[in-house]
């Protein structure tokens, strides 16, 4: 079992439609939590980085992380052709092993 | 501007060929990461550095050297030995090694073998 599991989607929307994305961990370990969005041909891009449990927003963007059911998500509101990218969830241990999801793609259509 | 810096963007292998793989930054970030990403396996590390002239082995660096000879480069050698070279490779930095700072990526640097 890998310690964090990302649905590689692909995930298809339409413009405007709200979009969650989803990673589990089985590590009790991990204490940070960050979404990256990586463009096609491009390096990840970090959009959100917390470490507690509960949501942080930040523009159309909410994380949201619940420690005790080792679960993140990722959701976009207002979902845009130009959020069509492949996303990753990424996790740092408090010793400061870093791990990655698998990445989803997302296409939003107009 | 402040960033990471990867070249060439795209890169051509022959077989028994070393090829290095550049890697700069000018965040003034302490520690660099080299990762490999290949279709539906996500990022594989393969060698990090925290400190100049010191590194260590990720999770897949046979096949693979490094150098850190500045605190702003950190080359990565594919060499020969490396029989599956083909892949996305991509330079990261962070502000401390050893803590929680988030990675910041370069837009790498393809590899593909003739």
């Amino acid at each position: 079992q890998k310690e964090v599991e990302q649905d590689p989607g692909p995930l298809s929307v339409p413009e405007g439609a709200i979009v969650s994305l989803n990673c589990t961990y089985s590590n009790s370990a991990f204490q940070y939590f960050m979404w990256y969005r990586q463009y096609s041909r491009k390096g990840p891009e970090l959009l959100m980085y917390t470490y507690s449990s509960g949501n942080k927003e930040d523009g159309r963007f909410t994380a949201q992380v619940d420690k005790s059911s080792k679960y993140i998500s990722l959701f976009i509101r207002d979902s845009q052709p130009s959020d069509s990218a492949t996303y990753l969830c990424a996790m740092i241990t408090s010793y400061g092993k870093l791990t990655f999801g698998q990445g989803t793609i997302l296409t939003v259509h107009p | 501007d402040g960033g990471i810096t990867q070249s060439p963007k795209y890169l051509f292998r022959k077989e028994g060929q070393n090829v290095t793989l550049s890697c700069e930054q000018n965040l003034n970030h302490d520690a660099m990461y080299w990762y490999r990403q290949d279709p539906g396996q996500g990022l594989r590390l393969i060698y990090y550095s925290q400190i100049v002239n010191d590194f260590q082995k990720g999770d897949i660096a046979e096949g693979y050297s490094v150098s850190r000879e500045k605190k702003e480069s950190f080359p990565l050698t594919v060499t020969s030995a490396q029989k599956n070279p083909t892949a996305f490779y991509l330079c990261a930095s962070s502000n401390e090694g050893s803590s929680n700072q988030p990675q910041h990526f370069g837009d790498g640097t393809r590899l593909s073998i003739l």
